[in-house]
C-alpha cells in the first residue's frame, strides 16, 4: 500500500463547476496535510495546509480532512481554466517530519 | 529576486558521468531539501539539511551526496551516473523542519544518456 494515494486522474470538470481531489494516507501518526498544485514543467507550489479535522476555506479552495478515516481532500469552487494542472497531497510525519507525496492528480478544466 | 535557485536548469550526460546541482535561497530559512521527481511526476524527498546538519536521509544510492556549505546554500553532487538517474530534481527550502510550507526552486531536469 503506498503511503499517499491519489486517483491519476485526468479529472475533467467545465469552468465554473466544483473540482472535488481526494487523497488517502497510511500512516495515523501524520499530523499535516498539504495540497501542492504543479503546472506542467513547473516546480510545486503551496495552496493550502490543514491539521484539524473538518474544513478549511481559502478564497476558491477548501481542504478537508477527517483523520478517523486517514482522508483529506480540496474542492475547488468555480473552476477556471487556469486551475488546470496536477494537485499534489502530501502528508507529514508527527515522528520525522518530512513530507510524503502522493503521485498527484492532474484537473482539466475545459471552457 | 528569486527565492530557491537552480543550477543548471537542463543537464544532458553520459551515463558513467560525475555531475553537481546547485541550490541557493535568499529566504533566510534554516533549512533546506533535495527532492526526486521521476517521469510518472512522483516526488520523493532525498535529503535534507537544517542548519547545515543532515537530518533526512532516505534511502538514496550513495552516488548522491549532498553538501551544504553554508544555511543558504545545498548542493547535490552525483557520482556514476545510470540511466535511472533521469529525472527532474527540485531543491526547496522551509524557515524550520517542521514548518508548513516549503519553497521549491524551479528545478533541474537531469537526462543521461
Amino acid at each position: 500500500q503506498k503511503e499517499v494515494e491519489q486517483n491519476s486522474g485526468p479529472l475533467s470538470v467545465p469552468e465554473g463547476a466544483i473540482a472535488s481531489l481526494n487523497c488517502t494516507y497510511s500512516d495515523r501518526g501524520s499530523q499535516s496535510f498539504f495540497w501542492y498544485r504543479q503546472y506542467s514543467g513547473k516546480s510545486p507550489e503551496l495552496i493550502m495546509f490543514i491539521y484539524s479535522n473538518g474544513d478549511k476555506e481559502d478564497g476558491r479552495f477548501t481542504a478537508q480532512l477527517n483523520k478517523a478515516s486517514q482522508y483529506v481532500s480540496l474542492l475547488i469552487r468555480d473552476s477556471q481554466p487556469s486551475d488546470s494542472a496536477t494537485y499534489l497531497c502530501a502528508v507529514q510525519s508527527l515522528y520525522t517530519d518530512k513530507l510524503i507525496f502522493g503521485t498527484g492528480t492532474r484537473l482539466q478544466v475545459f471552457p | 529576486d528569486t527565492a530557491v535557485s537552480q543550477t543548471p536548469k537542463y543537464l544532458v550526460t553520459q551515463m558513467g558521468n560525475d555531475k553537481s546541482i546547485k541550490c541557493e535561497q535568499n529566504l533566510g530559512h534554516d533549512t533546506m531539501y533535495w527532492y526526486k521527481q521521476d517521469s510518472k511526476k512522483f516526488l520523493k524527498i532525498m535529503f535534507s539539511y537544517n542548519n547545515k546538519e543532515l537530518i533526512i536521509n532516505e534511502t538514496v544510492p550513495n552516488r548522491f551526496s549532498p553538501k551544504s556549505p553554508d544555511k543558504a546554500h545545498l548542493n547535490l553532487h552525483i557520482n556514476s551516473l545510470e540511466l535511472g538517474d533521469s529525472a527532474v530534481y527540485f531543491c526547496a527550502s522551509s524557515q524550520g523542519p517542521a514548518e508548513e510550507t516549503q519553497y521549491f526552486g524551479p528545478g533541474t531536469r537531469l537526462l543521461v544518456l
